[in-house]
């Protein structure tokens, strides 16, 4: 069955050190891949996605992913972190139907 | 170009009653997916619709139907309410080219069923 897993349900990290959130996908075929962020009482924003191409795509907010097809990851990064990314953020794959299916999503919390 | 809109932005009904939500997608447009997003059980797809007709559907039980009208908006519409729905309701628009799609998202609707 298809899948998108995010194995880190919480991750505390302090205000300008670096941050990684990972994402695996279980797919027949590449999926196209996304990266949201959701602040408390709010929608989805979309970060980031991949189609194809070059395997490191660049986001909005200093955010970067790189997919790695070998160990069939979408990971995300940013080099330095601040208070205002403290938020919940989910990783999604479409399929070639076009069906979005979600991570279950990271908390992120960024410590003074 | 204006984002996509859902209303209202928060609902309390009591057991039994039933509900109604609207979106309104980014102009141009024409696909619309609703999902559920609860604490316990994350984000989960409800159904999707792309020119008035369903495409796509979750597993949830036929208390929850929509449909989309010609101008693309869309209702949600979830009857005989249990505890259990209470959720935030979101709302994603996209072109509807299928595999390629971008999402984008609403605020959401909170629903708290007492």
């Amino acid at each position: 069955a298809q899948s998108v897993t995010q194995p880190d349900i919480h991750i505390t990290v302090s205000e300008g050190a670096s941050l990684e959130l990972r994402c695996n996908y279980s797919y027949g075929a590449t999926p196209y891949l996304f990266w949201y962020v959701q602040s408390p009482g709010q929608g989805l924003q979309l970060l980031l996605k991949y189609f194809s191409g070059d395997t490191l795509v660049q986001g909005i907010k200093g955010f970067e992913a790189e997919f790695k097809r070998s160990q069939s990851s979408f990971n995300l990064r940013k080099p330095s972190v601040h208070w205002s990314d403290a938020a919940e953020y989910f990783c999604a794959a479409t399929d070639s139907w076009g069906k979005f299916q979600f991570g279950a999503g990271t908390q992120v919390v960024v410590t003074p | 170009k204006a984002g996509v809109t859902q209303t209202p932005r928060y609902l309390i009904k009591t057991r039994g009653q039933q509900v109604t939500l609207s979106c309104s997608p980014i102009s141009g447009h024409r696909s619309v997916s609703w999902y559920q997003q609860t604490p316990g059980q994350g984000l989960q797809f409800l159904f999707e619709y792309f020119s008035e007709t369903q495409r796509n559907k979750g597993n949830f039980p036929g208390r929850f139907s929509g449909r989309q009208f010609s101008n693309s908006r869309s209702e949600m519409n979830v009857s005989t309410l249990e505890l259990g729905d209470s959720a935030l309701y979101l709302c994603a628009s996209s072109i509807g080219q299928g595999r390629t799609d971008t999402q984008y998202f609403g605020p959401g609707t909170r629903l708290t069923v007492l």
